[in-house]
């Protein structure tokens, strides 16, 4: 139990252009859903925290309007790299904690994006 | 604010020797701790996790960890390493005192070489 999945696990897209990222959560509820971003050989850094339905929480210096989240459902976080450039090539990890008392996040198996 | 550190790098160990990953942390309220291992281009796969309770804690994979309050630490052990155990650890925090938010905060990782 706990999977979530994230989609796509890799894209390569052009500078300008914009790229979704999804993560779902596969067997529970996903109350609150969490965005990182690692770069080579570094550690998570938190992006934004999502809760179903309301609007997402972003971390000082993170720009909500360049990186667009939504969680529209239980199940489904996207996040939206708008207009990428070569710098926001990363790998993005998003992770899920659901509403059942459990402490832990389930973290997704992370998408590499990288921007030409 | 809450911290984690992991002050070393990378650590090598011979395979059937005991393995030890070292963490400590800084955090307002009650601790809840956990430990993530990361593969190569992959997600982050939960270990084991302290909440309240007994001091040790056992995780997946035969791994362990102990929750020291004076020491602030939460060190990683498995008392037999496997080559398998390669790959890259994370201790992460977060403050249990719900007013904190849900933020988790991650130390910076740590390598694991398991050599034959």
């Amino acid at each position: 139990g706990a999977v979530v999945s994230q989609h796509p696990s890799w894209v390569i897209c052009k500078s300008g252009t914009s790229v979704k990222i999804e993560c779902r959560s596969l067997d529970f509820q996903a109350t609150t859903m969490f965005w990182y971003r690692q770069f080579p050989k570094q550690s998570l850094m938190l992006m934004a925290t999502s809760n179903e339905g309301s609007k997402a929480t972003y971390e000082q210096g993170v720009e909500k309007d360049k990186f667009l989240i939504n969680h529209a459902s239980l199940t489904l976080s996207t996040l939206t790299v708008t207009s990428a450039h070569p710098e926001d090539s990363s790998f993005y990890i998003c992770s899920a904690r659901g509403s059942s008392g459990r402490y832990e996040q389930y973290f997704g198996p992370g998408t590499r994006l990288t921007v030409t | 604010a809450q911290s984690v550190a992991q002050p070393e790098d990378q650590v090598n160990v011979a395979e059937g020797n005991p393995l030890t990953v070292k963490c400590t942390y800084s955090v307002s309220g009650n601790p809840y701790l956990f430990w993530y291992v990361q593969y190569p281009n992959r997600g982050l796969q939960f270990l084991l996790k302290y909440i309240t309770g007994d001091n040790l804690v056992k995780g997946s994979y035969g791994f362990e960890a102990e929750f020291n309050k004076s020491q602030t630490s939460f060190h990683l052990k498995k008392p037999s390493a496997l080559v398998s155990d390669s790959a890259l650890y994370f201790c992460a925090v977060r403050d249990g005192n719900r007013a904190a938010g849900n933020k988790l905060t991650f130390g910076g990782g740590t390598r694991v070489l398991v050599k034959p």
